[in-house]
């Protein structure tokens, strides 16, 4: 049973039209994480949530978005998609709470592989 | 800030040899590792960790790793590989003044011929 579920698996765009990618899970957990994978590299984190408490890497850019509506709902938006935007988008999860959070692995979704044209 | 070293990009072994993946870390506070396997097209799958304790953890589909404190290493091992373990694998480090952030290195794609 799938766990930490992103939709589509697969998103073509035109070159700056909006896109949204869309991330759920059934585990109830606190963290939500989004990261960004080029090409078999290592994944590049973008941001992520605490509940509703937003934490934003240094170096995303403005270009990318997220939303956290619920604890089972995350949403990644790129406002205007360039060419170097094509990539893996994976949702992660985590669970939080107490502390515990640092010690548990977190639980990716199968990805969602956007190409730009 | 933490990172992740994998310095081989590449291992090749034989199936039914032992396989050995490096990995090398840096933290602030005690380090919790992980080590993932990612398929063609698919996310991260999670295959084990160290928190504390024993040095040697056991994991998922026969696969172990050794914390070593001293050469802040934890290296994924399999007594056995076999084709079907042909993966990209992926270290993972979290510090305990990190919070959250979850830091991955580069990967180390292994292949396991028949």
């Amino acid at each position: 049973d799938a766990m930490v579920i992103q939709n589509p698996r697969y998103q073509v765009t035109q070159f700056g039209k909006p896109v949204t990618l869309s991330c759920s899970q059934t585990l109830n957990h606190n963290v939500m994480y989004w990261y960004q994978q080029k090409s078999s590299q290592a994944p590049k984190l973008l941001f992520h949530y605490y509940d509703k408490d937003f934490n934003n890497e240094a170096d995303t850019p403005d270009n990318f978005q997220s939303r956290r509506p619920n604890t089972s709902f995350c949403f990644l938006d790129i406002r205007s998609p360039g060419l170097g935007d094509a990539a893996m988008y994976l949702c992660a999860t985590n669970a939080g709470g107490g502390g515990f959070s640092i010690f548990s692995e977190a639980f990716f979704g199968q990805g969602t592989r956007l190409t730009v044209v | 800030a933490q990172s992740v070293a994998q310095p081989e990009d590449q291992v090749n072994v034989a199936e039914g040899n032992p396989l050995t993946v490096k990995c090398t870390y840096s933290v602030s506070g005690n380090p919790y590792l992980f080590w993932y396997v990612q398929y063609p097209n698919r996310g991260l799958q999670f295959l084990l960790k160290y928190i504390t304790g024993d040095n040697l953890v056991k994991g998922s589909y026969g696969f172990e790793a050794e914390f070593n404190k001293s050469q802040t290493s934890f290296h994924l091992k399999k007594p056995s590989a076999l084709v079907s373990d042909s993966a990209l694998y992926f270290c993972a480090v979290r510090g305990s003044n990190a919070g959250n952030m979850l830091t991955f290195g580069g990967g180390t794609r292994l292949m396991v011929k028949p």
